[in-house]
């Protein structure tokens, strides 16, 4: 079954150091998300990327944060000068997208850990 | 987006079949239930997605009333694997919002 797979599984940093998280969508899916998690809270919408631009992004997702698709199967997520708040989960997710009418079942990564020191 | 209510917590046995219960009253027209499972320290998984009825997969089924103000996720003979959290979703289907809005979910507790 075809899998989203993120790298890396874990990344630590000091802050105020750029970080760029990677993600391969599944092959065929033209939408792709960022979420965050941050531990014992709720899943957070980042951004949607789709047909080479931010479709959609949440108040979160502020100037300090960027999404790039640099080739045709990774997708990447940059936080330019990270902060200590900045520590969480962060997942990719990709869907279809196909059609009029498509469902929004998106498919999660297994995420990247990151800590901010 | 509708809002959700489900339980916080329910705790079940091994072999046992668990319900749980998501409330949406302000459910439109066009949104679809969909709910997802997580295991810790893992990606939220899809489980499975319905408008109305039943809808059944290998995984688990969906009954929705005919008014879908509520839905139920039934998982048959649950074992500790299931332990997770549940979250119910409701939104949209076809164009439009995409972000998908996770609530605190249910977190599932199965004992041996």
């Amino acid at each position: 079954e075809p899998e989203v797979t993120q790298t890396p599984s874990h990344q630590v940093t000091q802050m105020g150091q750029e970080v760029i998280l990677r993600c391969v969508p599944i092959s065929n899916h033209l939408y792709f998300y960022w979420y965050r998690q941050i531990l014992g809270q709720k899943v957070e919408f980042l951004v949607s990327f789709y047909n080479n631009e931010i479709s959609e992004k949440s108040e979160i997702f502020d100037d300090q944060f960027s999404v790039e698709r640099p080739d045709g199967s990774n997708f990447t997520l940059k936080i330019r000068s990270t902060k200590l708040e900045d520590s969480a989960m962060y997942f990719c997710a990709s869907s279809e997208g196909q059609g009029l009418r498509f469902t929004d079942t998106q498919y999660f990564g297994p995420g990247t850990r990151l800590t901010v020191l | 987006l509708a809002k959700t209510t489900q339980p916080i917590s329910m705790d079940s046995y091994e072999g046992q079949e668990v319900n749980i219960t998501c409330s949406h009253n302000n459910i439109a027209t066009n949104d679809y239930i969909t709910w997802y499972q997580q295991f810790p320290s893992q990606g939220p998984r899809f489980i499975i997605q319905g408008y109305k009825t039943k809808v059944t997969n290998e995984v688990a089924s969906l009954f929705i009333p005919a008014d879908r103000k509520s839905s139920t996720l039934s998982l048959p003979r649950v074992s500790l694997s299931d332990t997770a959290v549940y979250y119910c979703l409701v939104g949209p289907s076809g164009a439009g919002r995409r972000a998908l809005t996770f609530g605190s979910g249910t977190r599932l507790q199965v004992q041996p």
